[in-house]
């Protein structure tokens, strides 16, 4: 059974940093490209980073482009985003997201974690 | 960026009735090489983590009831609910993934009448 399990999530200062964790199991987790989307409150969905299989390849939106950083390492199996100068409205529930090999598209997520930016 | 509407914002439906979401991209979705359109649809229940439903805006996900069909092709998507249920009431969300930033529209939000 695949299982994407989010952690590091809370509350943190304005301009502080914070580094969210994802433990894939239940699949090769180095065969799939992974993602992190997230939701501030009562708001939709926004897609926030994507990595390649190997991590050689990472993806961003300007809104957090320069200040979040996604990584992985493969032999354990995780995920990680590194959230630097973190912003109000950066306060949101970040979900980690698995991409199908064949179509790409965004097949399994986590449960999600919360994180508040505020002082 | 690719622009993505959604239309309706929210829309209520009697239990057993059948609805139609619409989702508009701003840029076609299709890639040439393999005739595939990037588009993709979520449900997301109060408080739940969001579900895939359909995926190369016609397929579903293993799992998701064949009352759910995703159509349409280029920029012009469609996701129909036959006979709703109850347990159907959720957030509709339509994202495309052919180019990057992945951009997702702002929801559908079906209720019951």
């Amino acid at each position: 059974e695949v299982q994407l399990v989010e952690s590091g999530g809370g509350l943190v200062q304005p301009g502080r940093s914070l580094k969210l964790s994802c433990a894939a199991s239940g699949f090769t987790f180095s065969n799939y490209y992974m993602a992190w989307v997230r939701q501030a409150p009562k708001k939709g969905l926004e897609w926030v980073a994507t990595i390649s299989t190997s991590g050689s390849r990472t993806y961003y939106p300007d809104s957090v482009k320069g200040r979040f950083t996604i990584s992985r390492d493969n032999a354990k199996s995780s995920l990680y985003l590194q959230m630097n100068s973190l912003k109000s409205e950066d306060t949101a529930t970040y979900y980690c997201a698995r991409h199908e090999r064949d179509s790409y598209a965004r097949d399994y997520w986590g449960q999600g974690v919360m994180v508040t930016v505020s002082s | 960026d690719i622009a993505i509407t959604q239309s309706p914002s929210s829309v209520a439906v009697s239990v057993g009735e059948t609805v139609t979401l619409s989702c508009k991209s701003s840029q076609s979705l299709l890639y040439s090489e393999n005739q595939k359109d990037y588009l993709g649809w979520y449900q997301q229940k109060p408080g739940q983590t969001p579900k895939p439903l359909i995926y190369w805006a016609t397929n579903r996900h293993t799992g998701v009831p064949d009352r759910f069909t995703g159509s349409g092709s280029g920029t012009d998507f469609t996701l129909i609910i036959s006979s709703v249920q109850a347990e159907d009431l959720a957030d509709y969300y339509c994202e495309q993934y052919f180019v990057y930033p992945n951009t997702f529209g702002a929801g559908t939000k079906l209720e019951l009448k």
